[in-house]
């Protein structure tokens, strides 16, 4: 079936630096992925839509300039997250829409010191 | 604008009870709806989902879901609940009708199994 990778699984920053996390679809080509943002016990907000080849789409109250998001070839997405702070730290997670389906990676979990 | 309620926060049953998992949606278009399942630090697992056709889904792990266009919902059920079923469940729904892929999900429910 479909596969969804991230990397890292998990990374650990400075408040101040930068982090990539990659999002790679394994065996299918993906135009438009999508990244969320998953707080301890909450649900999954949606925070872009990731489009290859042009500019992504971000939901409301979602800083642009802090989440970078580019969709490099057809099976990456990639989110960097930009001067990272505390308030930072969360679950994140991509996903990529193959048919009807959504096919969602493991996730990456970010803790900003 | 697509909407999902998930009106319990936390559902405790007994292993052997039935279980439901309740869902009630909004959107403007053809709803496609979906059930995750979530465990610890893990990612979502799809359980099953529903774009057209009978009311009733089958799914993974002898879940099902039931589709009430008259009530908006799509609650999840497990007729023998198990130990092994305690985990965190979302509903998710996107507009078939034109939203294209943008899912947006319900704020989760604990599930709780207990032996």
């Amino acid at each position: 079936g479909a596969v969804v990778s991230q990397h890292p699984s998990r990374v650990i920053c400075k408040s101040g630096t930068s982090v990539k996390i990659e999002c790679r679809s394994l065996d299918f080509q993906a135009t438009t992925m999508f990244w969320y943002r998953q707080f301890p016990k909450q649900s999954l907000m949606l925070m872009a839509t990731s489009n290859e080849g042009s500019k992504a789409t971000y939901e409301q109250g979602v800083e642009k300039d802090k989440f970078l998001i580019n969709h490099a070839s057809l099976t990456l997405s990639t989110l960097t997250v930009t001067s990272a702070h505390p308030e930072d730290s969360s679950f994140y997670i991509c996903s990529a829409p193959r048919g009807t389906e959504q096919y969602f990676g493991p996730g990456t979990r970010l803790t900003v010191t | 604008a697509q909407s999902v309620a998930q009106p319990e926060d936390q559902v405790n049953v007994a292993e052997g009870n039935p279980l439901t998992v309740k869902c009630t949606y909004s959107v403007s278009g053809n709803p496609y709806l979906f059930w995750y399942v979530q465990y610890p630090n893990r990612g979502l697992q799809f359980l099953l989902k529903y774009i057209t056709g009978d009311n009733l889904v089958k799914g993974s792990y002898g879940f099902e879901a039931e589709f009430n266009k008259s009530q908006t919902s799509f609650h999840l059920k497990k007729p023998s609940a198990l130990v092994s079923d305690s985990a965190l469940y979302f509903c998710a729904v996107r507009d078939g009708g034109g939203g294209g892929f943008k899912t947006i999900f319900g704020a989760g429910t604990r599930l709780f199994v207990k032996a």
